[in-house]
């Protein structure tokens, strides 16, 4: 079964960027589509983008448009999401999660990002 | 953009029937699933496909879809159900993944 394990917690300034890493175990990543959830404290679950098999394109929220890149390096198993131009709204646990067909699953562990100066 | 909007809370006594909305415009015309969160956990996958039960996932827990709204069921409602839950559905015309408001369960 797949499983995701996540990097560890980080505290940014306001304007910087953080990357955050999902290793891959029990399956390559060339045989799912990694997806990226956030969850900012207390609040809900929000979609920010992913690998589309069909196109071979990754496709992001549009709320993140130009600010989040989100790559894979298959020789390691490893998925990452890079947020750029971080701002207190985006404290926030980052998940990464694979898609099967329409629906997550398994999650990562979850990675909380603090923005704070 | 699409929008699936669940209420914020829902109280049941244990062992009753908790029962969980997500209503979304023509959501009955896509697949709903459904993910329970407990406390400093990830998401759980517990509904796919409107009404299938992943492997390790009780029997209690059940879904529905049609017209407008999507509904998780959890029959005989246990202390360890107690937690958020959120539906979750495929916009096929922005080819974005929409998370509902999510609701809180709580066994009384």
């Amino acid at each position: 079964q797949v499983q995701l394990v996540q990097s560890g917690a980080e505290v940014k300034k306001p304007g910087a960027s953080v990357k955050v890493s999902c290793k891959v175990s029990g399956y390559t990543l060339t045989e799912l589509s990694m997806h990226w959830v956030r969850q900012a404290p207390g609040r809900g679950l929000e979609w920010m983008g992913g690998f589309d098999p069909e196109d071979g394109e990754t496709m992001y929220a549009q709320k993140f448009q130009g600010r989040v890149t989100m790559t894979e390096d298959t020789s390691t198993d490893t998925a990452y999401m890079e947020l750029s131009s971080l701002r207190s709204e985006d404290t926030a646990v980052y998940y990464c999660t694979t898609v099967q067909d329409d629906w997550f699953d398994p999650w990562g562990q979850g990675t909380l990002v603090t923005v704070s100066s | 953009s699409y929008e699936l909007t669940q209420p914020p809370s829902v109280s049941v006594s244990p062992g009753q029937t908790a029962s969980i909305t997500c209503s979304g415009d023509k959501l009955g015309d896509k697949y709903a699933c459904w993910y329970q969160q407990k406390p400093g956990q990830s998401p759980v996958l517990v509904i796919f496909q409107d009404t299938k039960r992943p492997s390790g996932i009780p029997e209690r827990f059940s879904g529905s879809n049609s017209g407008n709204t999507a509904t998780l069921t959890i029959s005989g409602t246990q202390a360890m159900d107690e937690a958020d839950y959120y539906c979750q559905a495929w916009d096929s015309s922005t080819d974005n993944y929409v998370f509902g408001t999510g609701t809180k369960v709580t066994v009384l």
